[in-house]
């Protein structure tokens, strides 16, 4: 199966700060991956549609600005959450689709807390 | 809206019994369904995808049924083992959008041994 990786699986960081999540499909080539926030005991919800070669699109309530998205080739796409508050504490996820499928491949998150 | 619910916040089953998980969908048509596992901490994982024009499909101990009257899917783990204690989650597609899924808030499986 393919195979999506996630760097770095857990991160602490200040109030303020920006911090970056990488997303790797590490077999295939994902022209579209997605970035989806989950709270705890709460579904995934779907913040972003990153494209290779183009801007991100983002759901509706999503702050661009402070959720920076680039997908600078077909395997990487990075989130970058910048000025990072409490409130952005959560377990961030990434996904990347195979064209010739329908189903997407997930990371295995990044647990981001931030003091 | 789209809106969709599953079943029961948690679900606890003796193994060896048939695990039945619900996922109920509003205001859509969704071309294709998918069902995913998770573990605590962890990504989803895929499970199976079944399309509108399918009623029915499995794979091992998994079966996924889907009625588009209904707006419903069931999803069913026969023989199930403790090792099958996870959170399911359903997922729809939200049409034509480049593969945008809409997910549901899961189901926590436990299997007792």
């Amino acid at each position: 199966g393919a195979v999506v990786s996630q760097h770095p699986s857990w991160v602490i960081c200040k109030s303020g700060t920006s911090v970056k999540i990488e997303c790797r499909s590490l077999d295939f080539q994902a022209t579209t991956m997605f970035w989806y926030r989950q709270f705890p005991k709460q579904s995934l919800m779907l913040m972003a549609t990153s494209n290779e070669g183009s801007k991100a699109t983002y759901e509706q309530g999503v702050e661009k600005d402070k959720f920076l998205i680039n997908h600078a080739s077909l395997t990487l796409s990075t989130l970058t959450v910048t000025s990072a508050h409490p409130e952005d504490s959560s377990f961030y996820i990434c996904s990347g689709v195979r064209l010739t499928y329908n189903e997407q491949f997930f990371g295995p998150g990044t647990r981001l807390t931030v003091l | 809206s789209q809106k969709i619910e599953q079943n029961s916040e948690a679900l606890n089953i003796q193994e060896g019994k048939t695990a039945t998980l619900t996922c109920n969908y509003t205001n859509y048509s969704p071309a294709y369904l998918q069902w995913y596992r998770q573990d605590p901490g962890r990504g989803p994982v895929f499970l199976l995808l079944i399309r509108e024009n399918e009623k029915e499909k499995r794979k091992e101990r998994l079966k996924v049924t889907f009625d588009t009257t209904l707006k419903q899917s069931l999803f069913h783990i026969t023989a199930s083992q403790p090792a099958d204690s996870a959170t399911y989650l359903c997922a729809l597609d939200k049409g034509n959008q480049g593969g945008k899924l809409i997910f549901g808030q899961g189901t926590e499986l436990s299997v007792k041994p």
